[in-house]
This record gives C-alpha cells, sequence and structure tokens, in this order.
C-alpha cells in the first residue's frame, strides 16, 4: 500500500498570506495525484488533479506541482473561504489518502 | 449536471445491518465506476472500494473484506453500501463517490452518517 505523509499537520495563517502544503509519498506515484478541499459538514470537493490540473471552478489562487513522491498545494493569497482542511488522494496504485492539512486562522 | 443523493442517517445497535444507498443523476450510470469513502468523527478519508456500475462486479480495499457489500440497482441509477454485524468503530460518515472527468473524485454525495450505539 502507498502511504501518504502530509505536513504540516496545522498550518495557522491570516487572511491574504501564502499557504504551502506538502503531500509524500511512499513510493513514487508519478502524477495520480489529486488535492481536496473538506469545510466542516460538507463532502470533500477536488481541487487539483493529475498534481497539477485545477478542477472545473476552482481559483486560480490554487496551485499544484510535483511528480514521484514529492508533492505541493499551495495558495498563493488565503481568502477566507480557504481556511479547511486539504487532503491529498494517490490512484497509482489502488486509492490511497493522505492523513490531511488544516489550514486555520492565525 | 451530475448528482449523487444519499439516503438518510441511520442509528443502529450493535450486530444490526444498515444498507446506504446513493441514486445517480445527470449523467450515464452504468459508464462509470461507484466508489464509496468512509470517515470517522474527526478523522480522515479511507477508501473503501469501487463497483463495476456495467458489470456489477465489485472490489473492496483491504479491511472491507467481509461485512461490507456494494450493490446496484441500474434500472433506477443507485447504488447500495450494505455493511453487516455493525460493530461501535463503523460508526462513520459513508460517502458514495464518481470520477467522470479526471480520473479522480470528481463527484461526491452528500453523505450518509451512521451510528452505531446500544
Amino acid at each position: 500500500e502507498i502511504v501518504l505523509t502530509q505536513s504540516p499537520a496545522t498550518l495557522s495563517l491570516s487572511p491574504g498570506e501564502r499557504a504551502t502544503l506538502s503531500c509524500r509519498a511512499s513510493q513514487s506515484v508519478s502524477s495520480y495525484l489529486a488535492w481536496y478541499q473538506q469545510k466542516p459538514g460538507q463532502a470533500p470537493r477536488l481541487l487539483i488533479y493529475d498534481a497539477s490540473n485545477r478542477a472545473t471552478g476552482i481559483p486560480a489562487r490554487f496551485s499544484g506541482s510535483g511528480s514521484g513522491t514529492d508533492f505541493t498545494l499551495t495558495i498563493s493569497s488565503l481568502e477566507p473561504e480557504d481556511f479547511a482542511v486539504y487532503y491529498c488522494q494517490q490512484r497509482s496504485n489502488w486509492v490511497t489518502f493522505g492523513p490531511g492539512t488544516k489550514v486555520d486562522i492565525k | 449536471q451530475v448528482q449523487l443523493v444519499q439516503s438518510g442517517s441511520e442509528l443502529k445497535k450493535p450486530g444490526a445491518s444498515v444498507k446506504v444507498s446513493c441514486k445517480a443523476s445527470g449523467y450515464t450510470f452504468t459508464s462509470y465506476a461507484m466508489n464509496w469513502v468512509r470517515q470517522a468523527p474527526g478523522q480522515g478519508l479511507e477508501w473503501m472500494g469501487w463497483i463495476n456500475t456495467n458489470t456489477g462486479n465489485p472490489t473492496y480495499a483491504q479491511g472491507f473484506t467481509g461485512r461490507f457489500v456494494f450493490s446496484l440497482d441500474t434500472s433506477v441509477s443507485t447504488a447500495y453500501l450494505q455493511i453487516s454485524s455493525l460493530k461501535a468503530e463503523d460508526t462513520a460518515v459513508y460517502y458514495c463517490v464518481v470520477s467522470i472527468y479526471s480520473g479522480f473524485f470528481d463527484y461526491w454525495g452528500q453523505g450518509t452518517l451512521v451510528t452505531v450505539s446500544s
């Protein structure tokens, strides 16, 4: 099973700041990696797929990069609605999710 | 538009069974696999497996064999998750999820909370 590790566990930032979230895979997943955003009481929402492609309707302030084992989700300037939990997910070998990074308001 | 509408919350006693439904609309149901994802309270996401909506063949992830059954009723574009011999640790929100455009989980149901308590 491919294990995904996300860091940090919690990121405390202010609106307008840049957020950088990391996801590391235990073995290469090529570019078969996605990022999801989840707010309390809601289903997750797909943000980024294939490591760097924004899903439909996702604002340009969200960007993804990386390949192989190391991936990054960047939010260029945090909006109030961006404070949430973010999960990475791979589909290179079955499907696994990372444990999540909570972005909260500083 | 694509919609996945799940059945309502359930409260069950240990040892009972539960069946969660997921009604799909806005796309051809039998053209895309249906996945199931579990989220225990305050925890992360766990992929449970998927069912081929064309053949009805299910595939279960590790940890979800034996008591978990995926099924379909293609006549009403609905997928089902049945859990038998419920345990307290089955308490979670269960999501049905479909991948249509990206190869990842584009569309999610609203989730069904299953609570197992005596």
